[in-house]
C-alpha cells in the first residue's frame, strides 16, 4: 500500500519567516495531494491541494509543489503569522480500481510553531 | 450549510466493552470516511463508503470493528470488544463525490479505553 513520509515533525519559525514542509510518497499511482491544517482540539481542514498534472499551485501565502518523478511534494508558507501555528498533514491519494473513489493516506503531521 | 455531525464527542470505556459512534455527513455527500487518529499521528483511513456501498475497508480490523451506512446517509462505527490500543480520536468525513473533492471532517469522538 501507499506510504507517506512527512518531515520535519516539528518546525519552529519566527513571525514573518517562511516555512517548508516536505512529504514523500511511494505509490506512483497516487495523483491527488491535499494538505490539511489541524488546530489544537479541532478538526482537520483542507488548505490547499494539487493534482498530478500540475507542478505548482499557489493561494495567497500558501503554495504547494509536486515532483512526480521524485515522488515528493512540499508545502510552502510565506510571511508566517502566529495564527499559522497548527499541525499540518499531507496526504497522497489514488483512485480505487473502479475509479469511483479515492483512497487517501496521510503523513504523520508537522507541528508548526510561529513565534511572535 | 451544516457540517458533519458526530456523537458522542467523548467516550470512556473499559477494555473488552463495546462502543458505537455515529456520523451524519453533509447533506448530499455521497462519500463517507471513518478515520482513526492516534495522538501524534495523522488520520488513518478505516473504511470508506460510496453511498451505502463499501469502497475500501482494507485497514479496518474486522475482528473487532464494524461499520455500516444502511441508507446511504448516516453511518455507525462499532468496536467490540475494545482494546487499550483503540484509544484515539475517531473522525468522520464526507465529500460530495470522491476523487478531487474536498473532505469535510466532523469534530471527532475521543475514545479512551482503560
Amino acid at each position: 500500500g501507499e506510504n507517506v513520509e512527512q518531515h520535519p515533525s516539528t518546525l519552529s519559525v519566527q513571525e514573518g519567516d517562511s516555512a517548508v514542509i516536505k512529504c514523500t510518497y511511494s505509490d506512483s499511482a497516487s495523483n491527488y495531494f491535499p494538505w490539511y491544517k489541524q488546530e489544537l482540539g479541532k478538526r482537520p481542514q483542507l488548505i490547499i491541494d494539487i493534482r498530478s498534472n500540475v507542478g505548482e499551485k499557489k493561494d495567497q501565502r500558501i503554495a504547494v509543489t509536486l515532483n512526480k518523478t521524485a515522488k515528493h511534494f512540499s508545502l510552502h508558507i510565506t510571511e508566517t503569522q502566529p495564527e499559522d501555528s497548527a499541525v499540518y498533514f499531507c496526504a497522497a491519494s489514488k483512485a480505487e480500481s473502479s475509479g469511483g473513489s479515492y483512497i487517501p493516506t496521510f503523513g504523520r503531521g508537522t507541528s508548526l510553531i510561529v513565534h511572535p | 450549510e451544516a457540517g458533519v455531525a458526530q456523537s458522542p464527542r467523548y467516550k470512556i470505556i473499559e477494555k473488552r466493552q463495546s462502543v458505537a459512534f455515529w456520523c451524519n455527513p453533509i447533506s448530499g455527500h455521497a462519500t463517507l470516511y471513518w478515520y482513526q487518529q492516534i495522538l501524534g499521528q495523522g488520520p488513518k483511513l478505516l473504511i470508506q463508503f460510496q453511498n451505502n456501498g463499501v469502497v475500501d475497508d482494507s485497514q479496518l480490523p474486522k475482528d473487532r470493528f464494524s461499520a455500516e451506512r444502511l441508507k446511504g446517509v448516516d453511518s455507525t462505527l462499532k468496536i467490540q470488544p475494545a482494546k487499550l490500543e483503540d484509544s484515539a480520536v475517531y473522525l468522520c468525513a464526507s465529500s460530495l463525490l470522491a476523487l478531487y473533492y474536498e473532505q469535510y471532517f466532523g469534530p471527532g469522538t475521543r475514545l479512551t479505553v482503560t
